[in-house]
């Protein structure tokens, strides 16, 4: 139990177009959906925590106008990078929190590639 | 401010023990993670600790201590596939997850 989908795993685009990457919890519910940004050699860096019905929270220094997050339901977040540029590509990761578990642990999607041209 | 302070990499022998340390400074706490990461790959979790003591799940282990704001992951009977960097992370008192920079764990035959 507890897996955490993205879509795509992997993406190219030329710079200046949006890309939307989906994150789906298949088989529990999630209110809190977070994304997160590594980039080569580094740690995690949180993004964004985007709850079900309600607007993302946006960590310093996160543009909310070019990463538009939407949770519409308990099982589906997206993250759009809009107008994307070489200095987006990153591996984006979402996870998601189990309402279910006590551990409060996050699941990790299996993390999606973007490299902007 | 809020810190998570773990070494940067360390190399063992295929076979051997390590443990990777962690210390942390949060406001407020509610459980510390670890999780392992390998190259190119999202995060898998590994184990949870909230009060204090071991935690034993096969050839990991977790401990840690409240009071001294420490926890150290034990990995025994190292193989190659272990090779990975393994991530500490702090739940805080918003119930925020604090990570930590990672430990770049390198295997050697």
């Amino acid at each position: 139990g507890a897996v955490v989908s993205q879509h795509p795993s992997w993406v190219i685009c030329k710079s200046g177009t949006s890309v939307k990457i989906e994150c789906r919890s298949l088989d529990f519910q999630a209110t809190t959906m977070f994304w997160y940004r590594q980039f080569p050699k580094q740690s995690l860096m949180l993004m964004a925590t985007s709850n079900e019905g309600s607007k993302a929270t946006y960590e310093q220094g996160v543009e909310k106008d070019k990463f538009l997050i939407n949770h519409a339901s308990l099982t589906l977040s997206t993250l759009t990078v809009t107008s994307a540029h070489p200095e987006d590509s990153s591996f984006y990761i979402c996870s998601a929190r189990n309402l279910a578990s006590s551990y409060n642990e996050q699941f990790f999607g299996p993390g999606t590639r973007l490299t902007v041209l | 401010g809020q810190n998570i302070d773990q070494p940067t990499e360390m190399t063992a022998t295929e076979g051997a023990i390590v443990q990777i340390n962690c210390t942390y400074q949060t406001s407020g706490f509610n459980g510390l993670f670890w999780y392992q990461q390998h190259a190119g790959e999202a995060p898998t979790f590994l184990s949870y600790n909230v009060l204090d003591g071991l935690e034993e799940k096969g050839r990991f282990s977790s401990f840690l201590s409240r009071s001294k704001g420490y926890s150290y992951l034990l990995l025994k009977e190292l193989q190659m596939k272990d090779s990975a960097s393994y991530l500490c992370a702090v739940v805080d008192s918003n119930y925020q997850l604090i990570w930590g920079a990672g430990t770049k764990l390198i295997i050697k035959p």
